[in-house]
């Protein structure tokens, strides 16, 4: 099956500091998603993005599918942006999740 | 539309017992996705539905694990003489039908056996 690795896993910022994501998959998709896991557990889908550039407030994201990465920007950071964020990934249903990259956004 | 709804939000039972959890999806999203999420891990699929229809089960779903979707609205998922293993915590996704699409996550039922 496809395999999903996502870096880095850990990260640390200072608020306002700016952030990349990565998220590297190992064959041709045509899903795929970042979702942000909150404190509490939940799961928010930010975008479906299975090629091309979106953006959305601070956040944005781009994936070059012929190249099988993507990467999430996360611009002046928050403290309510401190969480675990995920890509996912699919050729067909399901959804393939990778381990996560765990955020934590200090004042 | 109030997004996808998981119940109980907690469940503590003892090892051995049966425990049964529901998922009542977003209702125009004919797809509905079971997850399983252990501490430190992306969530892993366990099953998925087509309307009423289970069109597949991942090799984490033993066969004291089991899914239905009557009438292809509420979802249950039971899990038989519970191990301590099974401690995790258990999503709900639903989609619009097709492969492509954004998946909305329910909240959760983080199951602990003891």
């Amino acid at each position: 099956g496809i395999q999903v690795e996502q870096s880095p896993p850990d990260l640390i910022l200072q608020e306002g500091a700016n952030s990349t994501l990565r998220c590297n998959f190992s064959d041709s998709v045509n899903n795929l998603q970042w979702f942000h896991q909150n404190p509490w557990g939940q799961l928010i889908n930010l975008f479906y993005i299975p090629s091309g550039t979106k953006q959305n407030g601070r956040l944005s994201a781009t994936t070059v599918a012929t190249e099988r990465y993507s990467l999430l920007y996360i611009s002046s950071s928050q403290t309510t942006d401190s969480g675990v964020y995920f890509c996912a990934v699919a050729r067909s249903t399901p959804l393939v999740f990778g381990k996560g990259t765990r955020l934590s956004v200090i004042a | 539309d109030t997004g996808v709804s998981q119940n109980p939000r907690h469940k503590i039972t003892k090892r051995g017992q049966n425990v049964t959890f529901r998922c009542d999806p977003i209702s125009e999203h004919n797809r509905l996705y079971w997850y399983r999420q252990t501490l430190g891990q992306g969530p892993e699929f366990l099953t998925y539905f087509q309307n009423e229809a289970q069109l597949e089960k991942s090799r984490l779903l033993s066969d004291r694990f089991s899914a239905e979707r009557p009438k292809g609205s509420f979802s249950t998922l039971e899990i038989q003489r519970t191990e301590q293993g099974d401690s995790a915590m258990y999503l709900c996704a639903s989609t619009t039908g097709g492969d492509s699409g954004g998946y909305t996550f329910g909240s959760g039922t983080r199951l602990t056996v003891v």
